[in-house]
């Protein structure tokens, strides 16, 4: 079974400063998709970037990037420029891409804070 | 556009009462998936419908039960309630056609259910 780790309960950010949220995830499969969803206070969950494992190029959404280590399984996550509103419980999860219907695995979670 | 939408957005119930959450996926989606949330947990698959049947089931018990409707709403029932229920019921709705895409399965705000 896939399995994905934030090692990282905690971070927090200076308003204006760039942040690295960390995600590893295990898995035997050379298919895959991997996301990164936010989920405010407000409780939605909110996709931020996802990205497709046969793809090279690494994943970009506005102030938000990935970069993508398929052979060390790694999937971290950088939020450039952070704004007050960037703060919110960050998930990382994995999908497999083989038949069937998979479902999302998620990971613990980062909490993020930004510091006015 | 409508988004999905959960209800109701809170609720309480003693153990050993039944409880249904329902939820209407986001337009033009028609599979819809089931996540429980423990407190600063990730969420954790539930079940998926899709064609008003019951696709693949997480490791939850046979207390957790579900259906959808022709117009591919769908509703959550947990008999039996126990304590260890409680928690934040997410609601996904994703589009068929993506599933060999990895379809983006777009959450609902769920619903926060307390078990006392």
């Amino acid at each position: 079974a896939q399995t994905v780790t934030q090692s990282q309960p905690e971070m927090s950010v200076q308003e204006a400063e760039t942040v690295t949220l960390s995600c590893t995830y295990d898995t035997s499969e050379s298919d895959y998709y991997l996301f990164w969803y936010k989920q405010p206070p407000s409780r939605q969950m909110i996709l931020v970037i996802r990205q497709e494992a046969y793809k090279q190029q690494n994943a970009t959404e506005n102030r938000f990037s990935v970069n993508f280590q398929k052979a060390a399984k790694s999937f971290s996550l950088k939020i450039s420029d952070s704004q007050l509103g960037d703060a919110a419980m960050y998930f990382c999860a994995y999908r497999s891409a083989g038949s069937g219907n998979t479902p999302l695995v998620f990971g613990k979670g980062t909490r993020l804070s930004v510091i006015a | 556009d409508a988004g999905v939408t959960q209800s109701p957005t809170h609720l309480i119930k003693t153990r050993g009462q039944q409880v249904t959450l329902r939820c209407s996926p986001k337009s033009g989606h028609d599979t819809v998936s089931w996540y429980q949330q423990a407190l600063g947990q990730g969420p954790q698959f539930i079940f998926q419908y899709y064609e008003e049947e019951e696709r693949q089931r997480g490791n939850f018990p046979d207390r957790f039960s579900g259906h959808q409707f022709p117009n591919y709403s769908s509703e959550l029932n947990v008999n039996a309630l126990l304590l260890g229920d409680s928690a934040l019921y997410l609601c996904a709705s994703s589009l068929e056609w993506d599933r060999g895409r990895g379809e983006t399965q777009y959450f609902g705000p769920g619903t926060r259910l307390l078990v006392l």
